[in-house]
């Protein structure tokens, strides 16, 4: 069965310092995406990749960026963490039968 | 703009009673749609798709979606709710980008089941 694992369940953090939020595969997928899932908002696509050399924005990329050396990781940065930056952050990918699989995400607390 | 809307935040229902949470898209081109459910302190998992073929397909927990091509909707549905059914429900729906595809998925409905 597929595995998602993400670095962290809970993190606190303080506003400025450089967050890194990681995830990693075990099921040879190419494609991988982080979301962030908020209160009456669902999810929100932040950036994806569809392999090692192809990254995407996408719907709220900004205060983000992205790492993936390898295939099986997917790294989420928050180059200076801020508190509207407080959420859930989700990390999937998605089976060769479309159906994306996610990890148990990463409660982010900015203060 | 290609979307999904889940226009409900809550839906409430008996135990026993049928229950339908509601989906609807906009989206280029053929639609792949999906539900997933989110239980307290869980992360979400798959519970049905459509890709093509019969407009009714059938998922894990008995829940089952029909899909509506001229309504652009994928309502959910169980014949008979449980308690243990109370959760979080996503609709999304995959969609073309820049060449590729991404996901887009609602807002999400917090079903309760009283007892």
């Amino acid at each position: 069965d597929v595995k998602v694992t993400q670095s962290s369940r809970y993190l606190v953090k303080r506003t400025g310092e450089k967050v890194f939020l990681e995830c990693v595969q075990d099921m040879d997928h190419e494609n991988m995406f982080w979301y962030r899932q908020d209160p009456g908002l669902g999810l929100r696509l932040i950036y994806f990749s569809y392999d090692v050399k192809m990254k995407e924005k996408g719907d709220i990329p900004e205060g983000y960026s992205v790492s993936r050396e390898k295939k099986e990781r997917f790294s989420l940065i928050l180059e200076s963490a801020s508190t509207n930056q407080t959420s859930m952050y989700l990390c999937a990918t998605t089976k060769p039968s479309y159906e994306q699989y996610f990890g148990p995400g990463t409660r982010l607390t900015v203060t | 703009a290609q979307s999904v809307a889940q226009p409900e935040d809550q839906v409430n229902v008996a135990e026993g009673n049928p229950l339908t949470v509601k989906c609807t898209y906009s989206v280029s081109g053929n639609p792949y749609l999906f539900w997933y459910v989110q239980y307290p302190n869980r992360g979400l998992q798959f519970l049905l798709k459509y890709i093509t073929g019969d407009n009714l397909v059938k998922g894990s927990y008995g829940f089952e979606a029909e899909f509506n091509k001229s309504q652009t909707s994928f309502h959910l549905k169980k014949p008979s709710a449980l308690v243990s059914d109370s959760a979080l429900y996503f609709c999304a729906v995959r969609a073309p980008t820049s060449g590729t595809y991404k996901y887009i998925f609602g807002t999400g409905t917090r079903l309760k089941v009283l007892a």
